[in-house]
């Protein structure tokens, strides 16, 4: 069975740090790109960053840009996201999910979702 | 940034009904389209990807239409537990980006 298990958020300050974990199981991690989305309280969905199977490729939506960065340690079948200058607007709850992809079209998606940790940014 | 608009924002069906959400992106994504479903305090689950392919496990009253910009997502007859919020999300390039959801909610 996949899982994958978030951790590390909690209440932080304006301008604080955090790091996140997404501990991976019951798939070859590896193998897969890896996502973190967000969702603000009451509010929609929205893609934060991802990061390719050896680490080479990183993208990240332009509000986290310079503060937040992806990682993963293939090795501990692990992601994170360190994330600094917190604001505000970065109060979410943070997901990982592993990225799927439809044969060789490129299409991808969120396939499997952990369970979400929630970042409260605040003073 | 490609914009992912549905409609409805919010809908009010009744168990038997046949659903139907619409999603339309800013400029063509091809069939770059993926559904999701999320319910309360829950992660949300891929319904369809790829506009119309449907995910393991997914019930076949969930199907999906579409390519370009107009995409459709649709369920044949509600069951109780459909009843949650459905999002669109495009792929086609970076940044990857949702709609704003739509809210389907018990007549």
């Amino acid at each position: 069975e996949v899982q994958l298990v978030e951790s590390g958020g909690g209440l932080v300050q304006p301008g604080g740090s955090l790091r996140l974990s997404c501990a991976a199981s019951g798939f070859t991690f590896r193998n897969y790109w890896m996502s973190w989305v967000r969702q603000a309280p009451g509010k929609g969905l929205q893609w934060v960053a991802n990061i390719k199977q050896d680490g080479s490729v990183k993208k990240s939506v332009d509000a986290v840009k310079g503060r937040f960065t992806i990682s993963r340690d293939n090795a501990k079948n692990s992601l994170y996201l360190q994330m600094n200058s917190l604001r505000v607007e970065d109060t979410a709850v943070y997901f990982c999910a592993s990225l799927g992809h439809w044969g060789l079209s490129g299409i991808s998606y969120f396939e499997s979702w952990g369970q979400g940790t929630l970042v409260t940014v605040s003073s | 940034d490609i914009q992912m608009t549905q409609s409805p924002s919010s809908l009010s069906a009744s168990v038997g009904d046949r659903v139907t959400i619409t999603c339309r992106a800013s400029q063509s994504i091809s069939t770059y389209l993926n559904w999701y479903q999320q319910k309360p305090g829950r992660a949300p689950k891929v319904l369809i990807y790829a506009a119309s392919s449907l995910q393991s496990g997914v019930p076949s009253r969930f199907s999906g239409s579409g390519s370009g910009t107009d995409f459709t997502l649709t369920i044949s007859s509600l069951q109780l537990e459909d009843f949650a919020i459905y999002y669109c999300q495009q792929s086609y390039i970076t940044p990857i980006t949702f709609g704003q959801g739509t809210r389907l909610e018990i007549k």
